[in-house]
């Protein structure tokens, strides 16, 4: 199957700093990114769809202010955490999906850990 | 609104067990269900997927069947092994929209 890398896969980071993430499609053209979080012993939860070259999409109830997305390249989606505080610890995942594909593809996911 | 309900964890058993996961859904409509592995300190892998009722997904041993009648899509497999460990995530997918709403995820243990 394709290959979605994500990086980094931890970061620790103190509280009032931002935290940017990477979602990376190594084998194919990602036109749709999704951004997933996951809190301990809880499902992932789609937090936003970004397609490439628009802005994203967020679900109800996301700060698209706090959560920044860009997807500026069919190959590379960020998250970025702005001023980000320990609620914002949490697991954070991607899933890319090409044109011809009918299924996304998942990063190993980075584990956010603010102090 | 769509929603995902698989059995806690951890599920720790034996190798050559018998593994079932539980897995029921809420949605509307026809929604695609999927099972995805995680192993440590990996991605999500697609592990089988079923698109309509009475279809069964199947791959590495694993096999699920999509029932509509109890809204379930519970996996199985009949001799588990150690490398089997890892977190296993039912995910449902409506039609045409390629983001997902999973469930909790359960672990699974294998012991030799």
């Amino acid at each position: 199957g394709a290959v979605v890398s994500q990086h980094p896969s931890w970061v620790i980071c103190k509280s009032g700093t931002s935290v940017k993430i990477e979602c990376r499609s190594l084998d194919f053209q990602a036109t749709t990114m999704f951004w997933y979080r996951q809190f301990p012993k809880q499902s992932l939860m789609l937090m936003a769809t970004s397609n490439e070259g628009s802005k994203a999409t967020y679900e109800q109830g996301v700060e698209k202010d706090k959560f920044l997305i860009n997807h500026a390249s069919l190959t590379l989606s960020t998250l970025t955490v702005t001023s980000a505080h320990p609620e914002d610890s949490s697991f954070y995942i991607c899933s890319a999906s090409g044109e011809l594909n009918t299924e996304a593809f998942f990063g190993q996911g980075t584990r956010l850990t603010v102090v | 609104g769509n929603s995902v309900t698989q059995m806690e964890g951890p599920v720790t058993l034996s190798e050559e067990a018998f593994l079932t996961i539980n897995c029921t859904y809420t949605a509307t409509g026809y929604p695609s269900l999927f099972w995805y592995v995680q192993y440590p300190g990996e991605g999500l892998q697609l592990l089988l997927k079923a698109t309509k009722a009475d279809d069964k997904g199947s791959n590495k041993g694993f096999e699920a069947t999509y029932r509509k009648e109890t809204t379930s899509f519970h996996l199985e497999k009949g001799s588990v092994q150690v490398s089997d460990s890892a977190v296993y995530f039912c995910a449902l997918g409506s039609a045409g929209r390629r983001a997902l709403t999973f469930g909790s995820g359960t672990r699974l243990q294998v012991q030799p």
